[in-house]
């Protein structure tokens, strides 16, 4: 069975960097697609970008010069690194495979606080 | 950025047919997909690419449209179908989601 779970710190302040891994189980990431996706406080969800099978990635434009997504395919794990963050960053992170995603982690919540 | 336009709520009865609408700003093909989430748990895949059941997903739930114009069919409505659905589209790049219909039961 294909299990993704999100793991990283819950807080961080303001102007530092987010940094959450995904952890695969059941299924190689060298395989399909695996992307990040947010879900704000008041349910807006955006995505956020994704890791290809091959190591290619693609972003969200509006994230494009803060998120980067890298993978350790040893490890069969992947991870969202997101810059300068503020407080509109404070929202549930999720991973997924594939768009649409049909497995998805249980996500973590991250609040952005001094 | 495509926006998808959702009903913020609908509230039916138990044994009830409910379709719950997504409207995109622009067309996007009938790459349209709908999720279900419950509070404190992921989303769920229901329907992929406009009419396509997910697997395992009850065939309760069913999908419709193309272009810009999409519905999302619970029939028979059940007590455990309470939840928030979500419709996303992967036509336009970047992939965008509605701000979610949350489904209450009477």
């Amino acid at each position: 069975e294909v299990q993704l779970q999100e793991s990283g710190p819950g807080l961080v302040k303001p102007s530092q960097s987010l940094s959450l891994t995904c952890s695969v189980t059941g299924y190689s990431i060298t395989s399909n697609y695996w992307g990040w996706i947010r879900k704000f406080p008041g349910n807006k969800m955006e995505w956020m970008g994704y890791i290809s099978y091959s190591g290619s990635t693609s972003y969200n434009p509006s994230l494009k010069s803060r998120i980067s997504i890298t993978r350790d395919t040893s490890k069969n794990q992947f991870f969202l690194q997101l810059n300068s963050v503020t407080t509109e960053d404070t929202a549930t992170y999720y991973c997924a495979r594939e768009i649409p995603g049909d497995y998805w982690g249980q996500g973590v919540m991250v609040t952005v606080s001094s | 950025d495509t926006v998808l336009t959702q009903s913020p709520a609908l509230a039916v009865s138990p044994g009830e047919r409910v379709s719950i609408s997504c409207r995109a700003s622009e067309g996007v093909n009938s790459y349209m997909h709908w999720y279900q989430q419950k509070p404190g748990q992921q989303p769920k895949l229901l329907i992929y690419k406009a009419s396509n059941l997910a697997s395992g997903v009850p065939a309760r739930f069913s999908g419709s449209g193309s272009g810009t114009d999409f519905t999302l069919t619970i029939d028979p409505v059940e007590a455990d179908d309470t939840a928030t659905y979500f419709c996303q589209q992967s036509w336009n790049d970047p992939p965008t989601f509605g701000g979610g219909t949350k489904l209450e039961l009477k």
